[in-house]
């Protein structure tokens, strides 16, 4: 199983809403990334969290709040956001944490629409 | 300041021909470069990867060159299929005692006809 999933598939959600994005992979990963992808832009790094702690936090603003409850877990929760975060959300895991695992394995992405 | 250039947004090739994707880079510390597919409304998906100890590296159709010392990979298919139309990034990974992480190339859609 070399799936990543990510629910829900397409999210509107008004600028006062909260909500949360979610995904998961069962492929024992121990590294799990969120991306966002503008159109006809390419994926740009938001959070790395590795064995479950956050490690990389690419100077995201505090409306975007990610959550790793377990390995196998990583949520992106929402919150008072901007009609300029409406973007494609793509969660991707990779074998390791650290220096191992190059390759990273994409989920089909979240598609944020905020009114 | 980008540090992956993909500087061809698009190219278009004939069915059994070569295609060549091009992807430029300028951060010398950059240890594994990868190459991803991306249909429309999907996310990536890995393609082929290669070190920065390697100058290439081969999968099938898929071959990646690496010139270390210009800075530059390229991405050849062959022969190119219909099925092969997306769009192509080119992605670096960084290691720092953070953690590990891809920058990606803005991409380049290539469309293969028959």
């Amino acid at each position: 199983d070399t799936e990543v999933t990510q629910t829900p598939k397409h999210l509107v959600m008004g600028m006062t809403n909260k909500k949360s994005l979610k995904c998961e992979q069962h492929m024992g990963h121990r590294a799990m990334y969120w991306y966002k992808q503008k159109a006809k832009k390419p994926p740009e790094l938001m959070f790395v969290y590795s064995y479950e702690k956050l490690s990389i936090n690419e100077s995201v603003p505090s409306r975007f709040s990610p959550e790793c409850p377990n390995s196998s877990l990583l949520n992106l929760h929402l919150h008072a956001l901007q009609p300029e975060d409406s973007a494609l959300y793509l969660c991707a895991s990779s074998p390791w944490g650290g220096g191992g695992g190059i390759t990273q394995y994409f989920g089909p992405g979240t598609r944020l629409t905020v009114l | 300041d980008q540090q992956v250039k993909q500087n061809s947004p698009s190219l278009s090739v004939q069915e059994g021909r070569i295609s060549i994707l091009n992807c430029d880079y300028t951060n010398s510390m950059f240890d594994y470069f990868l190459w991803y597919k991306k249909y429309p409304a999907e996310g990536p998906t890995f393609l082929i990867s290669i070190s920065s100890i390697k100058d290439k590296n081969e999968d099938g159709r898929f071959t990646v060159f690496l010139n270390k010392s210009a800075k530059h990979l390229s991405l050849h298919i062959v022969p190119s299929q219909p099925g092969d139309s997306a769009v192509y990034f080119c992605a670096a990974r960084f290691l720092n005692q953070a953690g590990t992480a891809l920058i990606f190339g803005k991409g380049t859609t290539l469309s293969v006809s028959s």
